[in-house]
Protein backbone atom coordinates (compact mmCIF):
# COMPACT_ATOMS: atom_id res chain seq x y z
CA UNK A 1 0.00 0.00 0.00
CA UNK A 2 1.22 3.18 -0.36
CA UNK A 3 2.72 5.58 2.09
CA UNK A 4 1.30 8.74 1.13
CA UNK A 5 -2.84 8.65 -0.81
CA UNK A 6 -4.55 11.55 -2.16
CA UNK A 7 -8.48 11.43 -3.02
CA UNK A 8 -9.68 11.96 -5.24
CA UNK A 9 -7.53 11.37 -7.79
CA UNK A 10 -9.00 13.43 -10.53
CA UNK A 11 -11.92 15.92 -10.02
CA UNK A 12 -13.98 18.31 -12.62
CA UNK A 13 -16.31 20.80 -10.90
CA UNK A 14 -17.73 24.44 -12.14
CA UNK A 15 -17.29 27.80 -10.84
CA UNK A 16 -18.36 28.26 -7.57
CA UNK A 17 -18.32 24.99 -6.36
CA UNK A 18 -17.06 24.17 -2.37
CA UNK A 19 -14.69 21.01 -3.25
CA UNK A 20 -12.42 19.20 -0.95
CA UNK A 21 -9.07 17.23 -1.29
CA UNK A 22 -7.71 14.40 1.00
CA UNK A 23 -4.54 13.42 2.08
CA UNK A 24 -4.14 10.70 4.38
CA UNK A 25 -0.17 9.01 5.25
CA UNK A 26 0.86 6.31 7.03
CA UNK A 27 4.23 6.96 7.63
CA UNK A 28 4.00 8.60 11.09
CA UNK A 29 5.05 11.70 10.17
CA UNK A 30 4.15 14.94 12.04
CA UNK A 31 4.69 17.51 9.42
CA UNK A 32 2.47 17.49 6.06
CA UNK A 33 2.43 20.03 2.95
CA UNK A 34 -0.45 21.35 0.54
CA UNK A 35 1.49 21.97 -3.09
CA UNK A 36 0.30 23.26 -6.33
CA UNK A 37 1.94 22.27 -9.67
CA UNK A 38 1.39 24.64 -12.72
CA UNK A 39 3.29 24.38 -15.97
CA UNK A 40 6.81 25.66 -15.98
CA UNK A 41 6.35 27.07 -11.98
CA UNK A 42 7.61 24.04 -10.69
CA UNK A 43 5.45 23.34 -7.04
CA UNK A 44 4.47 26.27 -4.51
CA UNK A 45 3.29 25.73 -1.12
CA UNK A 46 -0.42 25.92 -0.24
CA UNK A 47 0.11 24.98 3.27
CA UNK A 48 1.82 23.59 6.07
CA UNK A 49 1.28 21.81 9.12
CA UNK A 50 3.44 20.52 11.47
CA UNK A 51 1.66 19.05 13.75
CA UNK A 52 -2.40 18.49 14.36
CA UNK A 53 -2.25 22.14 16.26
CA UNK A 54 -0.09 23.84 14.29
CA UNK A 55 -0.80 25.10 10.84
CA UNK A 56 0.48 27.39 8.73
CA UNK A 57 -0.20 29.65 5.16
CA UNK A 58 2.47 28.74 2.38
CA UNK A 59 3.18 30.55 -0.59
CA UNK A 60 0.05 31.03 -2.07
CA UNK A 61 -2.85 30.37 0.30
CA UNK A 62 -5.22 32.80 -0.91
CA UNK A 63 -8.79 31.05 -1.96
CA UNK A 64 -7.49 28.10 0.03
CA UNK A 65 -8.36 26.38 3.54
CA UNK A 66 -7.00 23.16 5.50
CA UNK A 67 -7.91 21.20 8.25
CA UNK A 68 -6.04 18.65 9.79
CA UNK A 69 -8.48 15.83 11.07
CA UNK A 70 -5.49 13.70 12.77
CA UNK A 71 -1.67 13.15 12.55
CA UNK A 72 -2.16 11.08 9.66
CA UNK A 73 -4.85 13.04 7.66
CA UNK A 74 -4.65 16.88 5.96
CA UNK A 75 -7.49 18.16 3.82
CA UNK A 76 -7.63 21.01 1.13
CA UNK A 77 -10.73 23.28 1.03
CA UNK A 78 -11.52 25.17 -1.97
CA UNK A 79 -14.40 27.04 -0.66
CA UNK A 80 -15.36 28.55 -4.30
CA UNK A 81 -13.41 27.10 -6.97
CA UNK A 82 -12.16 29.22 -9.90
CA UNK A 83 -10.69 28.96 -12.58
CA UNK A 84 -7.18 29.55 -12.46
CA UNK A 85 -6.93 27.05 -9.36
CA UNK A 86 -7.13 24.33 -12.15
CA UNK A 87 -4.10 22.78 -11.63
CA UNK A 88 -1.97 19.50 -10.05
CA UNK A 89 -2.11 19.23 -6.55
CA UNK A 90 0.34 17.48 -4.38
CA UNK A 91 0.09 16.42 -0.57
CA UNK A 92 3.61 15.49 1.04
CA UNK A 93 4.75 14.47 4.70
CA UNK A 94 8.21 14.68 6.57
CA UNK A 95 9.70 14.38 9.81
CA UNK A 96 11.76 17.91 9.21
CA UNK A 97 13.09 20.04 6.34
CA UNK A 98 16.33 18.12 6.58
CA UNK A 99 14.69 14.78 5.75
CA UNK A 100 12.99 13.86 2.18
CA UNK A 101 9.08 14.73 1.81
CA UNK A 102 7.36 11.91 0.39
CA UNK A 103 4.42 12.82 -2.24
CA UNK A 104 1.79 11.41 -3.04
CA UNK A 105 0.19 10.57 -6.41
CA UNK A 106 -1.57 13.68 -7.05
CA UNK A 107 -5.14 15.25 -7.68
CA UNK A 108 -5.75 16.89 -10.93
CA UNK A 109 -8.16 19.29 -10.70
CA UNK A 110 -10.35 21.33 -13.66
CA UNK A 111 -12.46 24.23 -12.80
CA UNK A 112 -14.98 24.70 -15.68
CA UNK B 1 13.51 34.48 0.80
CA UNK B 2 15.13 32.10 -1.06
CA UNK B 3 14.51 30.89 -4.99
CA UNK B 4 15.55 28.25 -7.12
CA UNK B 5 16.11 28.47 -11.00
CA UNK B 6 16.25 25.78 -13.51
CA UNK B 7 17.44 27.45 -16.48
CA UNK B 8 16.56 24.56 -18.90
CA UNK B 9 12.68 23.89 -19.47
CA UNK B 10 13.49 21.04 -21.78
CA UNK B 11 16.72 19.15 -22.62
CA UNK B 12 16.64 16.26 -25.34
CA UNK B 13 19.69 13.78 -24.68
CA UNK B 14 20.29 10.41 -26.94
CA UNK B 15 20.11 7.10 -24.77
CA UNK B 16 23.77 6.52 -23.45
CA UNK B 17 24.65 10.14 -23.71
CA UNK B 18 25.57 12.17 -20.54
CA UNK B 19 23.33 14.45 -18.90
CA UNK B 20 23.76 17.58 -16.76
CA UNK B 21 20.59 19.95 -15.63
CA UNK B 22 21.12 22.73 -14.39
CA UNK B 23 20.04 24.42 -11.14
CA UNK B 24 20.96 28.10 -9.32
CA UNK B 25 19.60 29.24 -6.13
CA UNK B 26 19.84 32.23 -4.13
CA UNK B 27 20.23 31.82 -0.36
CA UNK B 28 22.23 33.80 1.96
CA UNK B 29 23.39 31.08 4.14
CA UNK B 30 24.06 26.74 3.24
CA UNK B 31 21.04 25.76 1.84
CA UNK B 32 19.78 21.83 1.76
CA UNK B 33 19.37 21.20 -1.43
CA UNK B 34 17.15 18.33 -3.00
CA UNK B 35 16.63 17.14 -6.56
CA UNK B 36 13.18 15.20 -7.29
CA UNK B 37 12.25 13.45 -9.99
CA UNK B 38 8.73 13.19 -11.36
CA UNK B 39 7.30 10.41 -13.57
CA UNK B 40 4.67 11.10 -15.75
CA UNK B 41 1.04 10.38 -14.24
CA UNK B 42 3.18 9.75 -10.60
CA UNK B 43 4.46 12.37 -7.56
CA UNK B 44 7.66 13.64 -7.37
CA UNK B 45 10.64 11.01 -5.81
CA UNK B 46 13.85 12.04 -4.16
CA UNK B 47 16.44 11.64 -6.15
CA UNK B 48 19.48 12.83 -3.50
CA UNK B 49 19.77 15.65 -0.77
CA UNK B 50 22.61 17.46 0.13
CA UNK B 51 23.00 19.29 3.57
CA UNK B 52 27.10 19.49 4.71
CA UNK B 53 30.11 17.76 3.84
CA UNK B 54 31.20 16.19 0.51
CA UNK B 55 30.13 18.47 -2.26
CA UNK B 56 29.63 15.81 -4.43
CA UNK B 57 26.21 13.78 -3.45
CA UNK B 58 25.43 10.23 -5.16
CA UNK B 59 21.96 9.69 -5.28
CA UNK B 60 19.34 6.99 -7.06
CA UNK B 61 19.37 5.75 -10.37
CA UNK B 62 23.35 6.43 -10.65
CA UNK B 63 22.24 10.13 -10.82
CA UNK B 64 24.79 12.42 -8.73
CA UNK B 65 25.15 16.30 -8.09
CA UNK B 66 27.43 18.61 -7.07
CA UNK B 67 26.99 21.58 -4.84
CA UNK B 68 29.38 24.51 -5.57
CA UNK B 69 28.92 27.78 -3.26
CA UNK B 70 31.16 30.08 -5.52
CA UNK B 71 28.80 29.45 -7.90
CA UNK B 72 25.27 29.07 -5.79
CA UNK B 73 24.26 25.74 -8.22
CA UNK B 74 23.42 22.55 -7.52
CA UNK B 75 23.79 20.66 -10.89
CA UNK B 76 22.50 17.10 -11.48
CA UNK B 77 24.42 14.65 -13.48
CA UNK B 78 24.32 10.96 -14.90
CA UNK B 79 27.16 9.40 -17.31
CA UNK B 80 24.70 7.67 -19.15
CA UNK B 81 20.96 8.24 -20.03
CA UNK B 82 18.63 5.15 -19.93
CA UNK B 83 15.16 5.55 -21.94
CA UNK B 84 13.54 5.13 -18.33
CA UNK B 85 15.30 8.34 -17.03
CA UNK B 86 12.70 10.42 -19.34
CA UNK B 87 10.51 12.81 -16.92
CA UNK B 88 10.43 15.92 -15.03
CA UNK B 89 13.31 17.06 -12.61
CA UNK B 90 12.82 19.43 -9.94
CA UNK B 91 15.48 20.88 -8.00
CA UNK B 92 14.82 22.35 -4.18
CA UNK B 93 15.90 24.19 -1.47
CA UNK B 94 14.99 24.33 1.93
CA UNK B 95 16.22 26.57 4.84
CA UNK B 96 16.15 25.90 8.57
CA UNK B 97 14.35 29.52 9.28
CA UNK B 98 10.94 29.66 10.58
CA UNK B 99 8.58 27.53 8.10
CA UNK B 100 11.38 25.50 7.06
CA UNK B 101 9.78 25.13 3.47
CA UNK B 102 10.95 23.92 0.43
CA UNK B 103 11.35 26.09 -2.04
CA UNK B 104 11.18 24.31 -6.37
CA UNK B 105 12.70 25.69 -9.03
CA UNK B 106 10.23 25.38 -12.42
CA UNK B 107 11.19 21.91 -13.46
CA UNK B 108 13.12 20.35 -16.67
CA UNK B 109 11.75 17.65 -18.69
CA UNK B 110 13.88 15.31 -19.75
CA UNK B 111 13.61 13.50 -23.68
CA UNK B 112 15.71 10.74 -24.24
CA UNK B 113 16.35 9.85 -28.14
CA UNK B 114 16.37 6.61 -28.93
Amino acid sequence: DADVTQTPRNRITKTGKRIMLECSQTKGHDRMYWYRQDPGLGLRLIYYSFDVKDINKGEISDGYSVSRQAQAKFSLSLESAIPNQTALYFCATSTSVTETQYFGPGTRLLVL
Amino acid sequence: AQSVTQPDIHITVSEGASLELRCNYSYGATPYLFWYVQSPGQGLQLLLKYFSGDTLVQGIKGFEAEFKRSQSSFNLRKPSVHWSDAAEYFCAVGTNNAGNMLTFGGGTRLMVKP
